[in-house]
């Protein structure tokens, strides 16, 4: 399977502030996807990264908050804006092959001070 | 809306029992479900996946058990051991849509 690398592994940020993250793979791959995990909860998913266009955002999450791009099909970034202590939380990043199922990197803990 | 869940939030298992964990969904147009495994620290690592023209499928100490007339999965793991202490999730997915829709989570304990 791919070794997906996600860029930092953890961070402490002051409230107003925004953090940019970053997903790499190391092979092309065609859907790439942003999740967030709560403190104690499940996967909730952000939006799917799509190549050279605008990502695809889920009810609730929003492209002036969350801002994703995906320049190319190895790469892509979410950026959580003006942060708040309600935004601390995993930020997961997860591709898929054809045919296969999703996997995931081991996210981006962040936390809001 | 529809949901994913699991019965029961915690599991604690002795070391060398067998573990089932449930979980119900309620999308009746789901066809494709996947038991992942998370670990602190860590993003979630695929386990097993079944599709729903199947009702059984084994892994290496691990099987899923599919009902589709109770919309209901589980995840079997043979012989529990201290490695396999984590946090599981059952995903659901529908054709070829790819997003997924996650289950609350159970943490399995093994007791040495």
């Amino acid at each position: 399977s791919a070794v997906i690398s996600q860029k930092p592994s953890r961070d402490i940020c002051q409230r107003g502030t925004s953090l940019t993250i970053q997903c790499q793979v190391d092979s092309q791959v065609t859907m790439m996807f942003w999740y967030r995990q709560q403190p104690g909860q499940s996967l909730t998913l952000i939006a799917t990264a799509n190549q050279g266009s605008e990502a695809t955002y889920e009810s609730g999450f929003v492209i002036d908050k969350f801002p994703i791009s995906r320049p190319n099909l190895t790469f892509s970034t979410l950026t959580v804006s003006n942060m708040s202590p309600e935004d601390s939380s995993i930020y997961l990043c997860s591709v898929k092959f054809s045919n296969q199922p999703q996997h995931f990197g081991d996210g981006t803990r962040l936390s809001i001070l | 809306g529809e949901s994913v869940g699991l019965h029961l939030p915690t599991l604690s298992v002795q070391e060398g029992d067998n573990s089932i964990i449930n979980c119900a969904y309620s999308n009746s147009a789901s066809d494709y479900f996947i038991w992942y495994k998370q670990e602190s620290g860590k993003g979630p690592q695929f386990i097993i996946d079944i599709r729903s023209n199947m009702d059984k499928r084994q892994g290496q100490r691990v099987t899923v058990l599919l009902n589709k007339t109770v919309k209901h999965l589980s995840l079997q793991i043979a012989a529990t051991q201290p490695g396999d202490s984590a946090v599981y999730f059952c995903a659901e997915t529908t054709g070829a849509n790819s997003k997924l829709t996650f289950g609350k989570g159970i943490t399995l304990s093994v007791r040495p």
